[in-house]
């Protein structure tokens, strides 16, 4: 079963910087099957990116997967007030049980 | 557009049964191209993966093993919704619950569409 591991645990940010979360796996991930959520106070997650590198449906271009094998990054290229949140990656590669990571909270600074 | 409305109750006597259900508006719960999962957050387990339930030519169930086959999930095709049982809980059980969509082949375990989540406490 694959474990995957977000650094950092929080991250302290201002409006209008970059964030950059880390996500790694304890093994390799076929075909880059890496999604990253949001997860808003009293709200369900809602996909961002999947497929290491794509956009769901409505989400902002300033919102980027990237990275491959065990290493995969999300990066928020300049936050709005409303990105402050946590931030799940979740591996969804081959059969369940699909695993997600412990997440990494970004508040404001 | 697709909305996963959840109902069930929040509070569960210990070695009961918890039962949830999901509607599903906008899809089908017979749709060839999704699944239908259920998941659960708590502090102390985070975010975790419980079963699905879905259709392909004749209808499939399966859950995760560290539930030790607890979890059933089932499908009501007349109310166009899916249900969640969970056997024998404790208080460990107590969480937020969810269901959620999930795509057909490589996407099977990709969420797009989730529930709006319900707190169910097991105590006495």
């Amino acid at each position: 079963e694959f474990v995957l591991t977000q650094s950092p645990g929080t991250l302290s940010l201002s409006p209008g910087e970059r964030a950059t979360l880390s996500c790694r796996a304890s093994q390799s991930v076929r075909s880059n099957e890496i999604a990253w959520y949001q997860q808003r106070p009293g709200q369900a997650p809602r996909l961002l990116t999947y497929g290491a590198f794509s956009r769901a449906t409505g989400i902002p271009d300033r919102f980027s997967g990237s990275g491959s094998g065990t290493d995969f990054t999300l990066t928020i290229s300049r936050l709005e007030p409303e990105d402050f949140a946590v931030y799940y990656c979740q591996q969804y590669d081959d059969s369940p049980p699909w695993t997600f990571g412990q997440g990494t909270k970004v508040e404001i600074k | 557009q697709v909305q996963l409305q959840q109902s069930g109750l929040g509070l569960v006597n210990p070695s009961q049964t918890l039962s949830l259900t999901c509607a599903i508006s906008g899809d089908s719960v017979s749709s060839n191209g999704a699944i239908w999962n259920w998941i659960r957050q708590s502090p102390s387990r985070g975010l975790e993966w419980l079963g699905r339930t879905y259709y392909r030519s004749k209808w499939y169930d399966d859950c995760a093993v560290s539930m030790k086959s607890r979890v059933t999930v089932t499908p009501d095709t007349t109310k166009n919704q899916f249900s969640l049982q969970l056997k024998s809980v404790t208080p460990e059980d107590t969480a937020v619950y969810y269901c959620a969509r999930g795509g057909s082949g490589a996407a099977a375990g990709l969420f797009d569409h989730w529930g709006q989540g319900t707190l169910v406490t097991v105590s006495s």
